[in-house]
């Protein structure tokens, strides 16, 4: 069955970096696209970007751009997630999410499995 | 402010059926196929529901179905059950350099 296991919560200072990590397994790694999705307290779904893991390349969000780098290893079927000069506004749940759509027919957009989240705490 | 508009919440009696909107523009819902529904329960993570407008994945009950007209799409949940209980966000592909937008999602109460 897929799984995607992410890391453990984070309580990080203002301008710090925080490194979020997300294991896959039960399908083929680099065969689906992965985003990643952020949820401040009480707010709505927040995309953030997508990586392609069989070949790294990456897009992501416009209000992210700069101060977000998403990284692959497929030796160990693990995404990351690095989100620097970290403000309060960052405080958020962090998931990883994978793309419904077979890689080879582009991303679909879609995100059918869900990591179980990642709680990152930014206060001074 | 999300980029695409939901009704902050919905209630109907169990049996009853419910639909809740999501309206965005020609650059997102009504531009492309590529609207999706979440459920996510309190303090869990979001569980697809309905993919590209309509699409079913295996497992979810077909008491969900989704549909799309212009710029607005709907998921509507029929004989309302309790565990039916959550919020639900849309989602879409845009064309603008964010790629993905999300609703601000419906909590859907059951009576």
């Amino acid at each position: 069955q897929v799984q995607l296991v992410q890391s453990g919560a984070e309580v990080k200072k203002p301008g710090a970096a925080v490194k979020v990590s997300c294991k896959a397994s039960g399908y083929t790694f680099t065969s689906h696209y992965m985003h990643w999705v952020r949820q401040a307290p009480g707010q709505g779904l927040e995309w953030m970007g997508i990586i392609n893991p069989s070949g790294g390349s990456t897009s992501y969000a416009q209000k992210f751009q700069g101060r977000i780098t998403m990284t692959r290893d497929t030796s160990t079927s693990t995404v990351y997630m690095d989100l620097s000069t970290l403000r309060s506004d960052d405080t958020a749940v962090y998931y990883c999410t994978r793309d419904g759509a077979q890689l080879i027919a582009a991303a679909g957009y879609y995100f059918d499995f869900w990591g179980q989240g990642t709680l990152v705490t930014v206060s001074s | 402010q999300s980029a695409l508009t939901q009704p902050a919440s919905v209630s109907g009696s169990p049996g009853q059926s419910i639909t809740i909107s999501c309206t965005g523009t020609s650059s997102d819902v009504g531009g492309y196929n590529y609207v999706s529904w979440y459920q996510q329960h309190p303090g869990k993570a979001p569980k697809l529901m309905i993919y590209d407008v309509s699409n079913r994945p295996s497992g979810v009950s077909n008491r969900f179905s989704g549909s799309k007209s212009g710029n607005t799409a709907s998921l509507t949940i029929s004989g309302l059950q309790a565990e039916d209980e959550a919020d639900y966000s849309c989602s879409s592909y845009t064309s603008s350099s964010t790629h993905v937008v999300f609703g601000g999602g419906t909590k859907v109460t059951v009576l």
